[in-house]
């Protein structure tokens, strides 16, 4: 069983769409809890970033962790075809990242 | 801010060759680098770990002695493969974090081909 489970996709909604993102994961030991936006042939560019569980919100991308049920989601409101990338979950233990294996993402125009 | 390069952004060597990818840190200081390695539609794979003035730790499976990594200074990393072979054509990627930051920065990437 991998450390960190996301469904890979492909994924494709309309413009204008409420996108949902998920993870689970096994291990209790992660700490901190990231989502990334990676575009093709490109680095990942962080997005956004958690510690505790409750909801963080940044312009159109609120992140959720539920740390008692090792389930983590990314919501992207009003999504734009801009937005169509590979979203990788990814948590930290003793200073590690461990991605998940990323969900690809189309926005239709 | 939090800006990390890579350099080059591709290369394409022949089989046997050794090729240098280098990564900086432009606008903070890195004490630790990492080196990941993606194949075609997978996820980012850590290969390595480096702390600035010391002698990086690999993951289970990873050469050593085929991926070299020095990280001589608090703005630079350079991972060399050696002897490329086919089987080494990947996307690599590194990343950089600061003293006591948990948050990592990812260069662009660097596409390797080895014919």
């Amino acid at each position: 069983q991998k450390e960190v489970e996301q469904d890979p996709g492909p994924l494709s909604v309309p413009e204008g769409a409420i996108v949902s993102l998920n993870c689970t994961y096994s291990n209790s030991a992660f700490q901190y809890f990231m989502w990334y936006r990676q575009y093709s042939r490109k680095g990942p560019e962080l997005l956004m970033y958690t510690y505790s569980s409750g909801n963080k919100e940044d312009g159109r991308f609120t992140a959720q962790v539920d740390k008692s049920s090792k389930y983590i989601s990314l919501f992207i409101r009003d999504s734009q075809p801009s937005d169509s990338a590979t979203y990788l979950c990814a948590m930290t233990r003793a200073s590690k990242i461990i991605f998940g294996s990323g969900t690809r993402l189309s926005i239709r125009p | 801010g939090a800006v990390v390069s890579q350099h080059p952004s591709w290369v394409i060597c022949k089989s046997g060759t050794s090729v240098k990818i280098e990564c900086r840190s432009l606008d903070f200081q890195a004490t630790t680098m990492f080196w990941y390695r993606q194949f075609p539609k997978q996820s980012l794979m850590l290969m390595a770990t480096s702390n600035e003035g010391s002698k990086a730790t690999y993951e289970q499976g990873v050469e050593k002695d085929k991926f070299l990594i020095n990280h001589a200074s608090l703005t630079l990393s350079t991972l060399t493969v050696t002897s490329a072979h086919p089987e080494d054509s990947s996307f690599y990627i590194c990343s950089a974090q600061s003293s006591g930051q948990e948050t990592q920065y990812f260069g662009p990437g660097t596409r390797l081909l080895v014919l």
